[in-house]
């Protein structure tokens, strides 16, 4: 079935980069987008941007463009985020989930990052 | 950026009654719109695309509806699993936007 396993949590210092993994199963990678997403402590989603697995296209949310960057590794079945600068405010749970065209039915579980000094 | 607006922030159902859950776009997103439900410390499941269509193994008692700028998620006959928040989510414009959520709790 479809997986997507998301990295362990994390704990960083402000200032610091974290670099997150979502490993994909169950399906060809290289088929569908993988969108990140985050959500801060009782806060709403909000949406970070996508990559193409297949392609390596990306596109970021205004918001983070700069200090966002997404990849992804084939051979791996994996998609990454990196998210530099980090700030107290980035203190969130972080969602990968794949774009199936018709919604995102497939989430990871989250990995939390916990930025503090 | 468009943005979504839900409403009620919170509702108080009692099991078996329905519960109608609002979310509003601040420009015309079409039917590209999507409902998901969360439960603490889960990742949101996906109910709804496309305004009114349900995913892959949701029940019938969940139904969506509207177009454009309105949206309403009907769940008749509520049931214990279901209380839970609530996402709309547009995926006509990017950025892609969220709603902040409507709690569904139990009365």
């Amino acid at each position: 079935q479809v997986q997507l396993v998301q990295s362990g949590a994390e704990m960083k210092k402000p200032g610091a980069s974290v670099k997150l993994s979502c490993k994909a199963s169950g399906y060809s990678f290289t088929d569908y987008d993988i969108h990140w997403v985050r959500q801060a402590p009782g806060q709403r989603l909000e949406w970070m941007g996508w990559i193409n697995a297949g392609n390596g296209d990306t596109k970021y949310s205004q918001k983070f463009q700069g200090r966002v960057t997404f990849s992804r590794d084939t051979s791996a079945n994996t998609a990454y985020m990196e998210l530099s600068s980090l700030r107290f405010e980035d203190t969130a749970l972080y969602f990968c989930a794949r774009d199936d065209s018709t919604g995102w039915s497939h989430w990871g579980r989250g990995t939390l990052v916990a930025v503090s000094s | 950026e468009v943005e979504m607006t839900q409403s009620p922030a919170t509702v108080s159902v009692s099991p078996g009654e329905r519960a109608t859950l609002s979310c509003r776009a601040s420009q015309r997103v079409n039917s590209n719109l999507a409902w998901y439900q969360q439960k603490p410390g889960q990742a949101p499941r996906l109910l709804i695309y496309g305004a009114s269509t349900r995913a892959t193994g949701i029940p019938a008692r969940f139904s969506g509806s509207g177009s454009g700028t309105e949206f309403t998620l009907t769940i008749s006959s509520l049931q214990s699993e279901d209380f839970a928040v609530y996402y709309c989510q547009q995926y006509n414009n990017w950025p892609e936007t969220f709603g902040q959520g409507t709690k569904l709790e139990i009365k």
